[in-house]
C-alpha cells in the first residue's frame, strides 16, 4: 500500500514571496504519477501540478514547479510570487501506473495563508 | 463542456435516513471515482466504477454504503441508515481511462450533515 505524509499542516507567506510545501511517499511501485491539488473555501479539488516517476525533469506551471527526489520519494511543491488567490489547502497525491487501481492516494494537506 | 457535476451541494439528513448522492462525469468520460473527506483531513479513496461495473470498492465501509454507475444516467453513492460518524465531503471524480495521467476531473462535492 502506498501512503502520502504531508508534515506541515499549515504554512503561511506574505505575497510575492516564495514558498516551499513538502510531501514524501512510500511505495515499492517504481511506476506512478504524483500530484499537487489545491483546493480553495468553495471546495473544488483543482490539479496544480503533475509529475511522471519516470521523467528526472521536474515539471513546472508557470509560477508553481516540483522538486521531485524520486530515491528520496520526496515531491516538494513551489510557489513562486504567491498571491492571494493562492491561499488553499494543498494537498499531495500519488498514482501508480500498473494493475487496474487506479485511484489516488492524498496526503492530509497543508492550509496555506498567503498575507499581504 | 459542464465538467463533473454533483448534486446537491448541501444534504443534511437525520440519523437512520437514506443519502442519496448523485454524480455526473464529464462527457466521454466512463470511469467515475468517490472520495470522502472528513474535516481537516485529506480525500479517501471510496470507490471506482466503470459503466455498470464496480472496479474497486476496497474503500467501501462493508455495511450501508452502495454505488452504481448505470448504462443511463449519474454514478449514485447510497447510504443508508446515515450515522454522525457519516457526516463529511463526498467526491466525485472522473476520467476518460484508467490510470489517467493528467489525474482526474473532480466535481465540487456533496457535504452530508447528519444530525
Amino acid at each position: 500500500a502506498q501512503t502520502v505524509t504531508q508534515s506541515q499542516p499549515e504554512m503561511s507567506v506574505q505575497e510575492a514571496e516564495t514558498v516551499t510545501l513538502s510531501c514524501t511517499y512510500d511505495t515499492s511501485e517504481s511506476n506512478y504519477y504524483l500530484f499537487w491539488y489545491k483546493q480553495p473555501p468553495s471546495r473544488q479539488m483543482i490539479l496544480v501540478i503533475r509529475q511522471e516517476a519516470y521523467k528526472q525533469q521536474n515539471a513546472t506551471e508557470n509560477r508553481f514547479s516540483v522538486n521531485f527526489q524520486k530515491a528520496a520519494k520526496s515531491f516538494s511543491l513551489k510557489i513562486s510570487d504567491s498571491q492571494l488567490g493562492d491561499t488553499a489547502m494543498y494537498f499531495c497525491a500519488f498514482m501508480k501506473r500498473t494493475g487496474t487501481a487506479s485511484k489516488l492516494t492524498f496526503g492530509t494537506g497543508t492550509r496555506l495563508q498567503v498575507t499581504l | 463542456n459542464a465538467g463533473v457535476m454533483q448534486n446537491p451541494r448541501h444534504l443534511v439528513r437525520r440519523r437512520g435516513q437514506e443519502a442519496r448522492l448523485r454524480c455526473s462525469p464529464m462527457k466521454g468520460h466512463s470511469h467515475v471515482y468517490w472520495y470522502r473527506q472528513l474535516p481537516e483531513e485529506g480525500l479517501k479513496f471510496m470507490v471506482y466504477l466503470q459503466k455498470e461495473n464496480i472496479i474497486d470498492e476496497s474503500g467501501m465501509p462493508k455495511e450501508r454504503f452502495s454505488a452504481e454507475f448505470p448504462k443511463e444516467g449519474p454514478s449514485i453513492l447510497r447510504i443508508q441508515q446515515v450515522v454522525r460518524g457519516d457526516s463529511a465531503a463526498y467526491f466525485c471524480a472522473s476520467s476518460p481511462q484508467a490510470m489517467e495521467p493528467y489525474g482526474y476531473t473532480f466535481g465540487s462535492g456533496t457535504r452530508l450533515t447528519v444530525v
